[in-house]
C-alpha cells in the first residue's frame, strides 16, 4: 500500500494567516490527491481533488498544490469557519488517507 | 441535491451481527460508486471499500478484505455494510461515500455510529 505522512498533526493560526498542511506519499501518485475538511462530530467534506481542483461552492482561499509524491493544502487566510481537521487521501491504487492535520485558533 | 441517509446508531455485543445502511437521493443511483469509511474515536480516516451499484464491481481494502461485506440494492436506491462476527474493535463511526468516480469521494453520508460492547 501507499503510505501517507501528513504534517503537521496540529497547528495553532490566528485569523488571517496562511496556513500550510503537506502530504508526502511513500510513492508517485501523480496528481490523485485529494483533500477534506472535518469540523467536530461532522462527516468530511471534499475541498479539493486531483491535488489542486478546487470542489465546487469552496471559498477561493483554499487551493492545492504539487504532483508526484509531495503536496500542499494552503488557505490563504484562514477564517473562524476553516478551524477544523484536514486530511488528505491518495487514490492511486488502494485508497489511502493521512493522519490529519487539527487547525486551531491560537 | 444528492443526499446519503444512514441508518441510526447501533449498540451490539461482540459475536452478534449487524448490518447498516445507506440510502442514496438526489442522483442516478446505478451509476454512482458507494463506498465505506471507518473513523475510529478519535483517529483518523480508514477506506473499507466501494461497490458500483451498475454492475456489482465490488472492491476491498486489504485491511477489510474478509472482515467485512458491502452490497447494494438498487430497487431501493440503498448500500449495505455487514458484519457476521462483530468485535469491541470495531466501535467506530461509518461513513458512507458516493462518487461519480473512484478518484476521489464527492459526497459523504451523516455518519453511523456503531458501539460494540459487552
Amino acid at each position: 500500500d501507499i503510505q501517507i505522512t501528513q504534517s503537521p498533526s496540529s497547528l495553532s493560526a490566528s485569523v488571517g494567516d496562511r496556513v500550510t498542511i503537506s502530504c508526502r506519499t511513500s510513492q508517485s501518485v501523480s496528481t490523485y490527491l485529494n483533500w477534506y475538511q472535518q469540523k467536530p462530530g461532522k462527516a468530511p467534506k471534499l475541498l479539493i481533488h486531483t491535488a489542486s481542483s478546487l470542489q465546487s461552492g469552496v471559498p477561493s482561499r483554499f487551493s492545492g498544490g504539487g504532483s508526484g509524491t509531495n503536496f500542499t493544502l494552503t488557505i490563504k487566510s484562514v477564517q473562524p469557519e476553516d478551524f477544523a481537521t484536514y486530511h488528505c487521501q491518495q487514490t492511486d491504487g488502494t485508497l489511502t488517507f493521512g493522519g490529519g492535520t487539527k487547525v486551531e485558533i491560537k | 441535491e444528492v443526499q446519503l441517509v444512514q441508518s441510526g446508531a447501533e449498540v451490539k455485543k461482540p459475536g452478534e451481527s449487524l448490518r447498516i445502511s445507506c440510502k442514496g437521493s438526489g442522483y442516478t443511483f446505478p451509476r454512482y460508486w458507494i463506498g465505506w469509511v471507518r473513523q475510529m474515536p478519535g483517529k483518523g480516516l480508514e477506506w473499507m471499500g466501494i461497490i458500483y451499484p451498475g454492475d456489482s464491481d465490488t472492491r476491498y481494502s486489504p485491511s477489510f478484505y474478509g472482515q467485512v461485506t458491502i452490497s447494494v440494492d438498487k430497487s431501493i436506491n440503498t448500500a449495505y455494510l455487514q458484519w457476521t462476527s462483530l468485535r469491541a474493535s470495531d466501535t467506530a463511526m461509518y461513513y458512507c461515500v458516493s462518487s461519480r468516480v473512484l478518484d476521489y469521494f464527492e459526497y459523504w453520508g451523516q455518519g453511523t455510529l456503531l458501539t460494540v460492547s459487552s
